[in-house]
């Protein structure tokens, strides 16, 4: 079973329209991020969920809009997509401590066209 | 604050010879320090992380990383490069080790490795 699975994998898109990655984690953590990669391969955090609260927000568009139904799920909806939205999205968890570490996703590379 | 440098966006080595890949981290408190491996169209890997027990810390594929806090680094090596260690490179950075605080990467090392 994979631990942290993200869907899609590749999303090509229009400009203008809204788009939706879904992540699940089944390690049972507390912790939930979406980091995005850019072309030049440079990692960011965008958002962090902690049992279902938001526990940070980047200055990130508010076109981008995570949502967390249980601590197990953390989706991320984006609108009116643009073309630097193209990168590649990550899901992550993390449990407690150090020992737990974080675990990433595959991610999701997204084109915008 | 907390940030990472990684010195070298490239490093090049022959197969079989010492890999060493650099990095230096800021942080206002003792961090938890990780090194993660992506290879082409994959996610990141952990390849090893220090938490504050050893500070040499083993990890997958031969790897192994030393904390050296009087210079506050954290460089990953290996003896021998394979052909398959051909990949970008991730050092990062957490305050907690694991909570919501997340990581902070630096901007990644490719290694390439020559025949």
């Amino acid at each position: 079973d994979t631990a942290v699975s993200q869907t899609p994998k590749y999303l090509v898109t229009q400009m203008g329209n809204d788009k939706s990655i879904k992540c699940e984690q089944n390690l049972g953590h507390d912790t939930m991020y979406w980091y995005k990669q850019d072309s030049k391969k440079f990692l960011k955090i965008m958002f962090s969920y902690n049992n279902k609260e938001l526990i940070i927000n980047e200055t990130v568009p508010n076109r981008f809009s995570p949502k967390s139904p249980d601590k197990a799920h953390l989706n991320l909806h984006i609108n009116s997509l643009e073309l630097g939205d193209s990168a590649v999205y990550f899901c992550a968890s993390s449990g407690t401590g150090g020992y737990y570490g974080y675990t990433f996703g595959s991610g999701t590379r997204l084109t915008v066209v | 604050a907390q940030s990472v440098t990684q010195l070298g966006s490239h490093v090049s080595v022959s197969e079989g010879a010492l890999v060493l890949l650099r990095c230096n981290y800021s942080s206002s408190v003792p961090p938890y320090l990780f090194w993660y491996v992506q290879y082409p169209n994959q996610g990141l890997q952990l390849l090893l992380k220090y938490t504050s027990a050893a500070t040499l810390v083993k990890g997958i594929n031969g790897f192994e990383a030393e904390f050296k806090k009087s210079e506050t680094s954290f460089h990953l090596t290996k003896p021998s490069a394979h052909m398959s260690d051909a990949a970008e490179y991730f050092c990062a950075v957490s305050f907690s080790g694991g909570g919501a605080d997340g990581l902070t990467f630096g901007k990644g090392t490719h290694l390439i490795i020559q025949p």
